[in-house]
């Protein structure tokens, strides 16, 4: 069975800190993955996605992927207490060479921001 | 734009009885998903859509489940005989096409009492 696993939390950080969430998956073959932020009692919000090797920057949010150690993390840098969420990390399985459709959810990582 | 819409947003049933989850998405996006979540865990996947068709519903977890997307467009996830355990947060997602990102409406929260 494919897996997505993240660390439950709560990861508790101080306003302006750099936040490190972290992810590991079991499909080898995956190639793309997602970050989602969701809100206590909303619906997932897409952050970032990123499908090559290395980092990719956008805002205060940096995603990082390792394939070879089959490994995805997000930054937040200078967080605030609005970022205070729970944050999926997705991937998208790989069937026949092929991105496909469905995705597959860590458990997600609590994250607080403390003024 | 309009992002994806669910109706109805809460939906309270007895134990037993037929519930049908509407899903409009995002106009234009060829790929509609659904998912649950329980309290706690990361959306599970259940069905996907490609057009009309269901691509893939090795998530729908017995056959009290269905799906169905007539027009390519709105879906209805319909489940019969409800059981206490399929009380969740029912999502919808859809994207341009299936190598695209997905975005989620705003769930439907199912409790079967």
């Amino acid at each position: 069975q494919k897996e997505v696993e993240q660390n439950s939390g709560p990861l508790s950080v101080p306003e302006g800190a750099i936040a490190s969430l972290n992810c590991t998956y079991s499909d080898r073959g995956s190639q793309s993955f997602f970050w989602y932020r969701q809100y206590s009692g909303k619906s997932p919000e897409l952050i970032m996605f990123i499908y090559s090797n290395g980092d990719k920057e956008d805002g205060r949010f940096t995603a990082q992927l390792n394939k070879a150690s089959q490994y995805v993390s997000l930054l937040i840098r200078d967080s605030q207490p609005s970022d205070s969420a729970t944050y999926l990390c997705a991937v998208k399985e790989n069937a026949g060479g092929t991105s496909y459709g469905k995705l597959t959810f860590g458990q997600g990582t609590i994250l607080t921001v403390h003024p | 734009g309009a992002g994806v819409s669910q109706t109805p947003s809460n939906k309270v049933t007895e134990k037993g009885k037929y519930v049908e989850l509407r899903c409009d998405p995002i106009s234009g996006h060829t790929a509609l998903y659904w998912y649950r979540q329980s309290l706690g865990q990361g959306p599970e996947f259940l069905i996907y859509f490609q057009g009309t068709g269901a691509a893939d519903d090795s998530g729908l977890p017995n056959d009290r489940f269905f799906a169905v997307r007539p027009e390519g467009s709105v879906s209805t996830l319909k489940i019969q005989r409800t059981e206490r355990g399929d009380s969740a947060v029912y999502l919808c997602a859809s994207s341009l096409i299936a190598d695209s990102s997905q975005y989620f409406g705003p769930g439907t929260r199912l409790l079967v009492l």
